[in-house]
């Protein structure tokens, strides 16, 4: 069972269009919350993350959206560019320093 | 030259061998992990180090073996490969320096067992 629920599975969205991906978890012992990048042929790489104290960080044209009442968080993309495409892997971090990953949204971004 | 090295890149093997993925870093970190990512499921964990002393299970160790040889060097066995230990394998490792520590992947090991 997934401890960390990601949608949409895909994602189309026009060149300069808001991708938006949602994440949402059960456990309250999570206490971080890093976004990962996946480009074809390569390992995830950190994207940005955010502590859930805070409820929103903003890097460039991404930003993650915390609710911590409602344990959830989505990652925004603004001006969405092709070089976007990717995979986006939402994480939350569990007690020992080992990350639980969503399942992961394959964005496209249409020129 | 990459900081998280994994070998090799793609291997094709047939149910009942055993194989084994090997991970190196020049990061210096302490801690490394093995994950495998399968369509629709993302990444598990199958087993960590957070010392060359130290090996914990994953969420799916079963079927998987791990030796820590040394800081930089962390293998993954499939004792007797199964056709659904068809995935893409990933090391990564990371530091010490807390909750906020990044961890670094590598470029993957593209495993088929027939």
């Amino acid at each position: 069972q997934q401890q960390v629920k990601q949608s949409p599975q895909s994602l189309i969205v026009q060149k300069g269009g808001i991708s938006i991906i949602n994440c949402a978890y059960e456990n309250t012992a999570f206490d971080y919350f890093p976004w990962y990048q996946q480009f074809p042929g390569k390992g995830p790489a950190l994207l940005i993350a955010i502590r859930p104290d805070v409820s929103e960080k903003k890097e460039g044209r991404f930003t993650i959206s915390f609710n911590k009442s409602a344990k959830q968080f989505s990652l925004h993309i603004m001006d969405s560019q092709p070089g976007d495409s990717a995979t986006y892997f939402c994480a939350a971090l569990e007690y020992g320093n080992k990350l639980v990953f969503g399942a992961g949204t394959i964005l496209r971004v249409k020129s | 030259d990459a900081d998280v090295t994994q070998t090799p890149r793609n291997r094709i093997t047939k149910t009942g061998k055993r194989i084994m993925l090997e991970c190196s870093q020049t990061k210096g970190h302490d801690r490394m992990y093995w994950y495998r990512q399968d369509p629709g499921l993302g990444l598990r964990l199958i087993y960590y180090s957070f010392d060359v002393k130290d090996i914990n299970k994953g969420e799916i160790s079963d079927g998987y073996s791990v030796s820590r040889q040394a800081q930089a060097k962390f293998s993954l066995s499939l004792e007797s490969a199964i056709p659904n230990q068809t995935a893409l394998y990933f090391c990564a490792t990371s530091g010490t320096g807390g909750i906020e520590e990044t961890q670094y992947f590598g470029p993957g090991t593209r495993l088929l067992v027939l």
